[in-house]
Formats: C-alpha cells, structure tokens, sequence
C-alpha cells in the first residue's frame, strides 16, 4: 500500500515563526502537492512538484516555499507564520501520467496548525 | 482558481437510500476523479473516470461524465452510516497537477 506520511498530526505555533510541515511518500511517486483546506473553501494547491528539485507554484503560494530535495519528501515552509495562515495542511503524491494525464492521488492524514 | 464545484454542499439521507452528488467544471479535461474525506483526516480516491468514458462502477459506486455539460455525478446506492464523509471532485489543473471543488458533506442518518 502507498503510505504518505505527514510529520504531525497537530501543531500549534506562534506569530513570526519559521514552521517547516513534513511529508514523505514510500511509492517512489513523481508528483508531490501540498493542498490547504479550510471551511467552505476546500481544498486549495500551494505547490506541487513533479522531480526532485523541481517546484510549480499553486493557487495560493504567498507566505509559503518549499523543499524537494530526495525524491521521497516534500516539505512546506511557512517562512513568517501569520494567523491567517491556521488551516488544515494535506500532502499528496501521485505517479506522473502519460500524456499529460493526472493520476490517482495518495493523501497524507493532514496537519492541523494553529497558529497564535 | 477552483475547476469543480460540487452541488448539493450538504445532503442529509437515511440510511438504505441512494445519494447522488453532483460536479460541474468550467475547462475541458482529460479525466475526472471522486474521493471522500472521513472527518478530519486525508482524502481517499474513489474513482477515476477518463473523458471518453460516460460511466462507471465500483461496487455500490456508480459514476457518470457527460463532457458536453462538463458535469459528473456520483452515486451511492444503499448508502450506510459509514459512507458519512465528504465527497470530492478533483478533475485536471494542467501539467498533472489536481483540482478540487468545495465538496458535498454527506450525512448517513440511522
């Protein structure tokens, strides 16, 4: 079974912080993504990445940047944390499709941070 | 920008009956995807259904795509308490990237 796992489960952090979120898949996927969900709004795409290395923004990437430096791990950081930045924080792999085409994501169990 | 928006926002049934979820999105797609979300946990995909493709099955799952009303919808027949969850559709946002909508809170009542 693909296993994607996020660092924590909770975290509470301060105003003005550097927070760093973890996430690391165990399929040798290609693709890795980092969705924020909050209510009403759903998910929404940060980034995502598609090698090592290799970075796109999403939607809404203000506030944050991330790492892929092995192929396996995915990290978010949030480089200031601001209280509007207090959501619910999904990582998802997937394998990169041919033509073009997406496949199946694999989700983590998602990091819940409140930032005070 | 948000591809797929998922119509009703909440659907509250009894158990024993069908629930049906419903998806419209704005861009041509190459396929579209359903997952559900257990409360406060990571998404599970549920289905995948290819552009030239108009249905499809998996168990109790039945899933349509009319690609000239850019629209699917999902079907649960017989529905349980344990299919209480949301439900998602996430269709192509280019370059193998993922889209999803708002999703439909699903709600099993006894």
């Amino acid at each position: 079974d693909v296993k994607v796992t996020q660092s924590s489960r909770y975290l509470v952090k301060r105003t003005g912080e550097k927070v760093f979120l973890e996430c690391v898949q165990d399929m040798d996927h290609e693709n890795m993504f980092w969705y924020r969900q909050d209510p009403g709004l759903g998910l929404r795409l940060i980034y995502f990445s598609y090698d090592v290395k290799m970075k796109e923004k999403g939607d809404i990437p203000e506030g944050y940047s991330v790492s892929r430096e092995k192929k396996e791990r995915f990290s978010l950081i949030l480089e200031s944390a601001s209280t509007n930045q207090t959501s619910m924080y999904l990582c998802a792999s997937s394998l990169w499709g041919q033509l073009g085409m997406n496949t199946e994501a694999f989700f983590g169990q998602g990091t819940r941070l409140t930032v005070v | 920008s948000q591809q797929g928006e998922e119509d009703p926002q909440a659907l509250s049934i009894q158990e024993g009956e069908n629930a049906t979820m419903n998806c419209s999105y704005k861009t041509s797609i190459n396929n579209l995807q359903w997952y559900r979300q257990n409360s406060g946990r990571g998404l599970v995909h549920l289905i995948l259904i290819r552009s030239n493709e108009r249905e499809k099955h998996s168990g109790r799952l039945r899933v349509t795509l009319d690609t000239s009303k850019k629209s699917s919808s999902l079907l649960i027949t017989a529905s349980r308490a344990a299919d209480t969850a949301s439900y998602f559709c996430a269709t192509d946002g280019g370059a193998q990237k993922l889209v999803f909508g708002q999703g439909t809170r699903l709600t099993i009542n006894p």
